[in-house]
């Protein structure tokens, strides 16, 4: 299937510090969707990007999709505890009814 | 504004038993509506999906099997669970539009 490669598996941050997690793909990508999920709980819908070159900011998250659409980054400024969890980005088909998530990147933050 | 609900949140489940969990959404109609399957410390698979009553597509052949008895009302369901099949089941509801997938509270299943 077309899968989205996501690095790193892990980061380990201290507070404050930046993080970036990347999401790759072999094929050009209609569009890519980030997702958080807290440790024990569900993942929540963050954003989707859908031009190519396309930059959005949430406060201190920044999205961007690559000018190709084969990739996708998500950075976050000045890291917090509450930043802990898993980040997925995913691919939505053309048709739309199907989402393929990526492995996800687990970020722990160390107060 | 749309809901989503899913039960059990946990349930510990012998090798052999029969399975049913339960998913319903509120505040939307004809959703297109999603099961995936998380093993710890893992991504997401997607095992079925639907986009309207009675229609289920299958992603993995596999020891499950979904129905959609109402709009918006899916279903889970084994004959016969594996220790295999432990893990953290999650619903969703999408437009399969513009937004995201909106995920249920999920269920922790653990086979013994």
């Amino acid at each position: 299937g077309q899968q989205v490669m996501q690095i790193p598996q892990y980061q380990h941050v201290q507070e404050g510090e930046d993080f970036t997690t990347y999401c790759n793909s072999s094929t050009t990508l209609s569009n890519i969707q980030w997702y958080k999920q807290r440790p024990g709980g569900h993942p929540v819908f963050l954003i989707q990007l859908v031009k190519s070159g396309e930059v959005k900011k949430q406060k201190r998250l920044t999205f961007q999709f690559g000018e190709a659409k084969k990739n996708s980054s998500l950075h976050i400024t000045a890291t917090q505890t509450t930043d802990v969890g898993t980040y997925f980005c995913a691919r939505r088909n053309t048709g739309g009814f199907k989402t393929i998530f990526g492995a996800g990147t687990r970020l722990f933050v160390k107060a | 504004s749309q809901t989503i609900h899913q039960w059990p949140a946990t349930l510990v489940q012998p090798v052999g038993s029969p399975l049913s969990l339960e998913c319903t959404v509120e505040g939307t109609s004809n959703p297109n509506l999603y099961w995936y399957r998380q093993a710890a410390g893992r991504g997401l698979q997607l095992l079925f999906y639907s986009v309207g009553i009675g229609q289920i597509s299958s992603e993995v052949p596999q020891n499950l099997s979904a129905s959609r008895p109402q709009d918006r009302q899916f279903i889970l369901s084994s004959k016969k669970l594996l220790l295999s099949d432990s893990g953290f089941y999650l619903c969703a509801w999408g437009d399969g539009r513009t937004y995201g997938y909106t995920f249920g509270s999920g269920t922790r299943l653990t086979v013994v």
